[in-house]
């Protein structure tokens, strides 16, 4: 057990609609990381949040937006959902912003039919 | 941007079998990282591990950040070390990560 939490850990929705995926970071931890995996596929960096600012972007589409709250847990918005956003999405944390050991949590697995 | 690089693609071994894998990297780096990702989709941390060796158990780790190389070790193979495992190194407040190395234990 990494102390990373993430819910729900499956969802299943329809194209068109819109999900929040929430993680909460080990104790201690200031920042969140999301990563993508699709099928089959290594991961992709989506963006990093530390103690409540956004640090760094990836790939991340203009339809997915996050948000790290006072509390330190973090939000993963994904809307207008297509089937190509079918994937894991994991969260990480870490105690500081760069070159620190990522810990991650157990993943939302997403599924859009 | 940096990239990695990881070898063999897939590995099918027999229980109790050695295997050594390794990752390379195209640049020098303050982070690198082993995961094994099991059946369920689960990324398991194993070894941060920049510089130098690491030993956890019948798993061990070295990098040698001068060649920009690591090599994970994992000797007497349990059905359990089934899945993929993953080097990543950071780049710019984020990991990037290789293509993976496919484990298969057969008992």
């Amino acid at each position: 057990d990494s102390g990373v939490t993430q819910t729900p850990k499956h969802l299943i929705t329809a194209t068109g609609q819109r999900v929040t995926l929430r993680c909460s970071p080990r104790s201690g931890d200031l920042s969140v990381y999301w990563y993508q995996q699709s099928l089959d596929q290594g991961l992709q960096f989506l963006i990093q949040y530390y103690n409540g600012e956004e640090r760094a972007k990836g790939n991340i589409l203009e339809r997915f937006s996050a948000q790290q709250f006072p509390d330190l847990h973090s939000e993963l918005n994904l809307s207008s959902l297509e089937l190509g956003d079918s994937a894991l999405y994991f969260c990480a944390s870490s105690v500081g912003v760069a070159d620190y050991e990522q810990y991650f949590g157990p993943g939302t697995r997403l599924t859009v039919t | 941007g940096i990239q990695v690089e990881q070898s063999p693609p897939d590995l099918i071994l027999q229980e109790g079998a050695n295997s050594t894998l390794r990752c390379n990297f195209s640049d020098s780096v303050n982070n690198l990282q082993w995961f094994h990702q099991n059946p369920w989709g689960q990324l398991i941390n194993l070894f941060y591990i920049p510089s130098g060796t690491k030993q956890n158990g019948r798993l061990s780790a070295t990098t040698v950040a001068t060649e920009r190389y690591s090599l994970l070790y994992i000797s007497s193979s349990q059905t359990t070390d089934s899945g993929v495992y993953f080097c990543a190194v950071e780049g710019v407040y984020q990991l990037i990560w290789g293509a993976g190395t496919k484990l298969i234990i057969k008992p």
